[in-house]
């Protein structure tokens, strides 16, 4: 069992709706990450928290806002998707940013698919 | 720019062979390398980790080495099994303190029974 929970695990909408993907670990690590993953290709990083603060953005577009309420807790909120949206959304976290000898965990994913 | 490379895209071989994975990276200043499976439909599974001061990992059937000055890492996998059949990504994480990784396309291995 993953140690990285998200939710929900499929997610279908429409390309004006408002919906968010939500991520959870409680290993007590500080960095958290979003990636997307399309169909056979690997994943690509989108965003990067470090102690809840936004440390890196992929020149993503706008369309998706990342935020970190708390240290468990990384959500991704979207808002007029474009069906090129659709893909595997994968949350993972690490122990910090600083330390190199620690490995990233991942989540099971989100499948979005947008109409 | 890093680039990571995987070769093969696909393998399959039947239960009981030992394999190698190969994985090729062009910058050397690297932090780490590590291993992922990820089965279908599914997230990544870390497998082993490699700092970049060390020459390989273990663990249970797998090992991986790293020689960093030839840009180079495999993953070999002992007296494969069904079970092991998945797509298994490589990716380094650069020079940096971002935590970014940086990933291979992936082998995807097929073990028959």
């Amino acid at each position: 069992d993953t140690e990285v929970t998200q939710t929900p695990k499929h997610l279908v909408m429409g390309m004006t709706n408002k919906k968010s993907l939500k991520c959870e670990q409680h290993m007590g690590h500080r960095a958290m990450y979003w990636y997307k993953q399309k169909a056979k290709k690997p994943p690509e990083l989108m965003f990067v928290y470090s102690y809840e603060k936004l440390s890196i953005n992929e020149s993503v577009p706008s369309r998706f806002s990342p935020e970190c309420p708390n240290s468990s807790l990384l959500n991704l909120h979207l808002h007029a998707l474009q069906p090129e949206d659709s893909a595997l959304y994968l949350c993972a976290s690490s122990q910090e940013l600083g330390q190199g000898n620690q490995p990233q965990h991942f989540g099971d994913g989100t499948r979005l698919s947008i109409l | 720019k890093q680039e990571v490379t995987q070769i093969p895209a696909a393998l399959s071989v039947p239960e009981g062979e030992n394999l190698v994975l190969n994985c090729s990276f062009t910058d050397s200043a690297i932090y780490n390398l590590q291993w992922f499976r990820q089965d279908p439909g599914k997230g990544l599974t870390s497998l082993l980790l490699i700092q970049s001061s060390q020459r390989e990992q273990t663990s249970g059937r797998l090992n991986a080495s790293l020689d960093k000055s030839s840009g180079r890492s495999t993953l070999y996998i002992a007296a494969s099994q069904p079970g092991d059949s998945a797509t298994y990504l490589c990716a380094v994480r650069p020079g940096s303190n971002t935590g970014k990784l940086i990933f291979g396309q992936g082998t995807t291995l097929q073990v028959k029974p």
